[in-house]
Parts: structure tokens; C-alpha cells; sequence
């Protein structure tokens, strides 16, 4: 079975300051990572994921992630956040050998404060 | 850009009450699914459904819950007698194939509120 930890229930940051949502996650077999990201009344929308080969994956909105196998950690960053990406952030997991069925961390809440 | 939608937007009803929360997957999705987030907790899968059969269910998914592909657009979770714990946001998603590496795409929810 897999779980996903998301460390920090919300983040306050403010305008052009680095943040970085944490996600660490527990599996006996291996998985596929995602972060997905979900705007005021609107659906989760695919920000980036790992599958395999490099470690850092860059997604959209310049979000990047680091897979880390040895901490089984799964952080994502952004090196200068925008009022724009103030939504709720959740980080996944899918068997590598199973159906499609993702298991969700608890999310977190950015707050880009101007 | 396709996106999936979702009927009602927020759903209010009374214990043990039927209720059937609408889909419609982006068009060339194979795979479709449906999700919940109960105030405060996780979003935990509830089903995978491809070419008319559930693929796979959750421990959640128990005789209760029932999905349906009634037409070629539409995809309906149907929960017979809801219950007060029923109440949560319910998502659908889609996706081209059931492969573990597809993205699946959501919709914007239906919030369900029991009485």
C-alpha cells in the first residue's frame, strides 16, 4: 500500500519569494510521482510528475519538483511565486505496476501575500 | 482546451435520499474515474471505470455506490441512500488510457450535503 505525507497543511509566503510545498510518501513497490494544483472553484490540473530519468522534473508555471528515492521525498519549488499561484497544492502517488488509481496526500494551502 | 465538467456544481439532500452526480469526460477519454475529498481529510479514490466495467474499487465503493457511462458523454455516480458521512466533494476524472503514467484531467467537483 502507499501513503503521501504533505507536511504543511498551508505556506505563507509573499510576491516574489522562494517556497517550496513538501511531500514525502511510503510504498513497498515502486511509483510515480505527481503534484497537481487546484484554483478557487476550478478542477486539479497536472502540474508536472516523475516517471523515471532525471530527478528534477519542470512543470508549468515554473514549478519544478526533486524526486528523492533515498528520503522518498517528493518537494516541490518555485524559485519566485506570483499572486497568481495562491490555490491548494496536492502531491500523489501511483503504483508503477498498477491501475491508474492515485493516492493523494492531505494538500496544502499556498498563500502569496503582496 | 477539453476540460471535464461536472453537474451539480453543490448538491443539498436529505438522509437517505438518492442522489446521481454528473460527468462528462473530455471526449477522446478512455478511462474515467471518480474521486472524494471529505471536508478536511484527503482526496481518496473511489472507482476506475473502462469500456463499461469498474476496473477497480475502493474499500469506500460498497454496494451504496453505483457508476454508469449511460450514454457516449455521460458518467454518473449514483449513491442509493446517502448517508450523513456522505457528504464530501466528489470528483470525476478522465483519462486516454488507464496507464499508470497518463495524466488524469478533473473536473471542478460536486459538492454534496447531506442532511
Amino acid at each position: 500500500a502507499q501513503s503521501v505525507t504533505q507536511l504543511d497543511s498551508q505556506v505563507p509566503v509573499f510576491e516574489e519569494a522562494p517556497v517550496e510545498l513538501r511531500c514525502n510518501y511510503s510504498s513497498s513497490v515502486s511509483v510515480y510521482l505527481f503534484w497537481y494544483v487546484q484554483y478557487p472553484n476550478q478542477g486539479l490540473q497536472l502540474l508536472l510528475k516523475y516517471l523515471s530519468g532525471s530527478t528534477l522534473v519542470k512543470g508549468i508555471n515554473g514549478f519544478e519538483a526533486e524526486f528523492n528515492k533515498s528520503q522518498t521525498s517528493f518537494h516541490l519549488r518555485k524559485p519566485s511565486v506570483h499572486i497568481s499561484d495562491t490555490a491548494e497544492y496536492f502531491c500523489a502517488v501511483t503504483s508503477v505496476d498498477r491501475t491508474g488509481k492515485l493516492i493523494f496526500g492531505q494538500g496544502t494551502t499556498l498563500q502569496v501575500k503582496p | 482546451e477539453p476540460e471535464v465538467t461536472q453537474t451539480p456544481s453543490h448538491q443539498v439532500t436529505q438522509m437517505g435520499q438518492e442522489v446521481i452526480l454528473r460527468c462528462v469526460p473530455i471526449s477522446n477519454h478512455l478511462y474515467f474515474y471518480w474521486y472524494r475529498q471529505i471536508l478536511g481529510q484527503k482526496v481518496e479514490f473511489l472507482v476506475s471505470f473502462y469500456n463499461n466495467e469498474i476496473s477497480e474499487k475502493s474499500e469506500i465503493f460498497d454496494d451504496q455506490f453505483s457508476v454508469e457511462r449511460p450514454d457516449g458523454s455521460n458518467f454518473t455516480l449514483k449513491i442509493r441512500s446517502t448517508k450523513l458521512e456522505d457528504s464530501a466533494m466528489y470528483f470525476c476524472a478522465s483519462s486516454i488510457s488507464g496507464g499508470t503514467t497518463d495524466t488524469q484531467y478533473f473536473g471542478p467537483g460536486t459538492r454534496l450535503t447531506v442532511l
